[in-house]
């Protein structure tokens, strides 16, 4: 099966100005996840997702991160405005429903704010 | 956020050695799962378990849930090069499909 689809690979950007990451899950699968990994540090939950609605946002920034899953398949995370400590590379998840399947991650979006 | 402690940090042994990792927790989990990354690529499931106590095994690679449910272990057996990366511990409870993340122990394994 095709595996979680992300783009850009990498993105260079000054402080202040805004981004959108995009991420395709695998088919069929209804949970979808956002990951903050800064570079050193193991992933962190921003935004869980199942169908469309939102499950759990309470480590998403929201003064300046917003996510968004129309349909209940693509995903988009945006950052405006960027600040300098946005730099990370940007994971995106996907599972089936129920909780002891473990997730299947895309290869990820390299964020530098400069 | 909470993440949980990984050891060691970092590891560089021969090739060939046998390797061992340990995660903590102060909180209980109901899964362990154990990761891989490689450089530029989203981490990638090695091995998950379910119930305390349970020690599985994929190929060279063995873990265990520990009996207090907030502890880990990754043993590597006869590592070879490609074993290079981080390993990620990450739990997970009943009532959430949140993985908390470890911190990670970098492997480097020269031939």
């Amino acid at each position: 099966e095709a595996g979680v689809a992300q783009s850009p690979r990498y993105k260079i950007i000054e402080k202040r100005q805004s981004v959108a990451f995009w991420c395709n899950p695998i088919s069929g699968h209804a949970t979808l996840y956002w990951y903050q990994q800064i570079l050193g540090q193991g992933p962190k939950l921003l935004i869980q997702f199942q169908n469309n609605g939102v499950v759990d946002d309470s480590q998403l920034p929201k003064d300046r991160f917003s996510a968004e899953r129309l349909k209940g398949v693509d995903s988009t995370l945006k950052i405006q405005p960027a600040k300098l400590e946005d730099s990370a590379v940007y994971l995106c998840a996907s599972s089936l429903v129920g909780k002891f399947y473990g997730y299947t991650f895309g290869s990820g979006t390299r964020l530098t704010v400069v | 956020g909470q993440q949980l402690n990984q050891s060691p940090q970092s590891m560089f042994i021969q090739e060939g050695e046998d390797v061992s990792m340990n995660c903590t927790s102060s909180s209980i989990f109901n899964t362990w799962l154990w990761y891989k990354q490689e450089p530029g690529e989203g981490p990638v499931l090695l091995i998950a378990l379910y119930k305390a106590g349970e020690l599985t095994s994929n190929g060279r690679l063995t873990a265990q849930f520990g009996i207090t449910r907030k502890d880990s272990f990754l043993n590597i057996s006869a590592s070879i090069p490609s074993d290079v990366g981080i390993y990620f511990c990450a739990g997970q409870t009943y009532n959430t499909d949140k993985l908390i993340f470890g911190t990670g122990t970098r492997l480097q394994v020269f031939p």
